[in-house]
């Protein structure tokens, strides 16, 4: 069966400070991919999604960049976060079924 | 583009209380369309899908019927339990057949049961 881990579960990071959240997904191959953030515990905003290595796509103009280095890879980093960055960042997996499965997100602090 | 309305919330409800969760949404096409849950702390979790008009999809009590007619996909259940306090999310898919599969997510609910 597949899974979706993600780490750190919890982080507080200085505003300024770099960031990289890491998601990874077991027993399945070429996966679509997607990073999500959840502001005050309520709506999804779609960041990044990738459909292959070295495919990303991104949803809005913002801080944040996404990386998929390998198959069942997915990356969100930042160089520099801002307190805006502060949320519940969630990744998911899907094939062509659209049924997307979500990993247990991080949450970021950013001070 | 693509488009979902939900109701609003909170909504707060006594166990074995009827439970309707209101979702409508614009699309092109016919999208398959998903009810998801979030307990708190945690991520989503899918609570059940329908993939064409009139189906109907059900989980743990929850249903959802398909209507293409009023492109809604309402959320029931006839008793809740107060371990059904979440957050419930309704999601349409991309109705073009893209391969990425990217789905339009609602506000979400929250949902608070009381005993």
């Amino acid at each position: 069966s597949q899974t979706i881990h993600q780490w750190p579960a919890t982080l507080v990071q200085p505003v300024g400070s770099p960031l990289s959240l890491e998601c990874t997904v077991e027993g399945t191959s070429n996966p679509n991919l997607y990073w999500y953030r959840q502001a005050a515990g309520r709506g999804l905003q779609l960041l990044f999604y990738s459909v292959g290595i070295g495919q990303i796509s991104s949803e809005v103009p913002q801080n944040l960049s996404a990386s998929r280095p390998q198959d069942r890879q997915f990356i969100l980093s930042s160089k520099k976060l801002l307190l805006s960055d502060s949320g519940f960042y969630l990744c998911a997996w899907s094939f062509a079924t659209e049924t997307q499965y979500f990993g247990p997100g991080t949450r970021l602090l950013v001070l | 583009g693509d488009s979902v309305t939900q109701m609003e919330g909170p909504v707060t409800l006594s166990e074995e209380a009827f439970l309707t969760i209101n979702c409508t949404y614009t699309a092109t096409g016919y999208p398959s369309l998903f009810w998801y849950v979030q307990y708190p702390g945690e991520g989503l979790q899918l609570l059940l899908k329908a993939t064409k008009a009139d189906d109907k999809g059900s989980n743990k009590g929850f249903e959802a019927t398909y209507r293409k007619e009023t492109t809604s996909f309402h959320l029931e259940k006839g008793s809740v339990q107060v371990s059904d306090s979440a957050v419930y999310f309704c999601a349409p898919g991309n109705a073009g057949g893209t391969s990425y599969g990217k789905l339009t997510f609602g506000q979400g609910t929250i949902l608070t049961v009381h005993p």
